[in-house]
């Protein structure tokens, strides 16, 4: 079991849907990761909190609004996503920024 | 960019064979990190590098990370059937980058 709690698993939504998605984790560390993972590809960085402070924006559109309510929760927000968007989304931790990095199962996200 | 170039793309092989695969790039990396990734699952770390030069066992697994701090390589002996997904290498300078993953079948 991974130590890295995301939910929803699996979300599908409209492309003028607003949804979120969610992250938690209580292993005291103090940054967080979004990754987007396309079928058969690595997952590419999107967005690193450290100290609940945005610290890396991979020049993600904003449909993708991330928020850091806390030291053990990571949120993403979607809004007017479009099909391309559809993937699986993982959310990671690390203590500070130094890996190793753990990872959630991810949500599988599928915009219609 | 941090560019990581990980090979073989894929390999079919038999269960009790030898595995190799690894990982290079323009780039140094402070940390190599070795991945494994199921369907519906997240990717789990399998080793961590943190030196130039240092080799790391895990059981069957064993990784190296390269004196130039440019390339890792991973090793699996003696596959088994569990071993059948995706390993991802990554490194780590500012933040962590992944390489395009090498797929691994095992055939009993």
């Amino acid at each position: 079991d991974t130590e890295v709690t995301q939910t929803p698993k699996h979300l599908v939504m409209g492309m003028t849907n607003k949804k979120s998605l969610k992250c938690e984790q209580h292993m005291g560390h103090r940054a967080m990761y979004w990754y987007k993972q396309k079928a058969k590809k690595p997952p590419e960085l999107m967005f690193v909190y450290s100290y609940e402070k945005l610290s890396i924006n991979e020049s993600v559109p904003s449909r993708f609004s991330p928020e850091c309510p806390n030291s053990s929760l990571l949120n993403l927000h979607l809004h007017a996503l479009q099909p391309e968007d559809s993937a699986l989304y993982l959310c990671a931790s690390s203590h500070d920024r130094t890996p190793p990095l753990h990872f959630g199962n991810g949500t599988r996200l599928t915009v219609t | 960019g941090q560019q990581l170039n990980q090979s073989p793309q894929s390999m079919f092989i038999q269960e009790g064979e030898d595995v190799s695969m690894n990982c290079t790039s323009s780039s140094i990396f402070n940390t190599w990190l070795w991945y494994k990734q199921d369907p519906g699952e997240g990717p789990v770390l399998l080793i961590a590098l943190y030196k130039a030069g240092e080799l790391t066992s895990n059981g069957r697994l064993t990784a190296q990370f390269g004196i130039t701090r440019k390339d890792s390589f991973l090793n699996i002996s003696a596959s088994i059937p569990s071993d059948v997904g995706i390993y991802f290498c990554a490194g780590q300078l500012n933040d962590m980058r992944f390489g395009a993953g090498t797929r691994l079948t095992v055939k009993p």
